[in-house]
């Protein structure tokens, strides 16, 4: 079974640049999440969809982060404009459905905001 | 919201050794607690998982214990080997009628050294 994958595994930007991340989740699961890992930290959670709407993005600085899930499968992360404080390793997870099933991650991307 | 506390930070045993990890979470609704071991550049992969309704689960060297009247749960690993170094995070799920229901909320991990 093919894993959770992410695109691009590295990025380095300046701040007040954008950036995008991709997430394709496994195939069939429902339930998709991006988190943020800052150095030395657990995951935080940033935003989840369950298909393509919104379930919960209450931890996602929205005046610069902004996320999407067309069609319900793959998913797309914005940052603009980038600050210093945003670099961090960004996971994308995914599950069958929300309540019940474990989460399987893909590799991360790695942002370095300079 | 969901409040999760994991100690120690850091855990340096001999190889052979036992390891104890040990989380606290503040929401009583919470009903599903995850382990996850992170390789240095790699993902988290859960290693072990244990639900609400048991108190008690094992797989070969690695066991988790829950105590829901105290929120607290722990991962045991048992003749540790160099191979299970990496960060060890716990997590918990909220459950219905709890602030944070199905989110999981991490812990802050633990540098697991297993030396030779």
């Amino acid at each position: 079974e093919a894993g959770v994958a992410q695109s691009p595994r590295y990025k380095i930007i300046e701040k007040r640049q954008s950036v995008a991340f991709w997430c394709n989740p496994i195939s069939g699961h429902a339930t998709l999440y991006w988190y943020q890992q800052i150095l030395g930290q657990g995951p935080k959670l940033l935003i989840q969809f369950q298909n393509n709407g919104v379930v919960d993005d209450s931890q996602l600085p929205k005046d610069r982060f902004s996320a999407e899930r067309l069609k319900g499968v793959d998913s797309t992360l914005k940052i603009q404009p980038a600050k210093l404080e945003d670099s961090a390793v960004y996971l994308c997870a995914s599950s069958l459905t929300a309540v019940r099933e474990t989460q399987y991650f893909g590799p991360g991307t790695r942002l370095l905001v300079l | 919201g969901e409040n999760v506390e994991q100690h120690p930070s850091t855990l340096s045993v001999q190889e052979g050794d036992s390891a104890v990890i040990k989380c606290t979470y503040s929401d009583s609704a919470s009903n599903y607690f995850p382990w996850y071991k992170q390789e240095l550049g790699k993902r988290p992969q859960l290693i072990i998982d244990i639900r609400s309704n048991v108190g008690e689960k094992k797989d070969q060297r690695i066991a988790v214990t829950l105590n829901k009247t105290a929120k607290h749960f722990s991962l045991h690993i048992t003749e540790t080997q160099p191979e299970d170094s990496a960060v060890y995070f716990c997590a918990a799920r909220g459950g219905a009628g709890g602030t944070s229901y199905g989110k999981l909320t991490f812990g802050q991990g633990t540098i697991l050294t297993v030396h030779p």
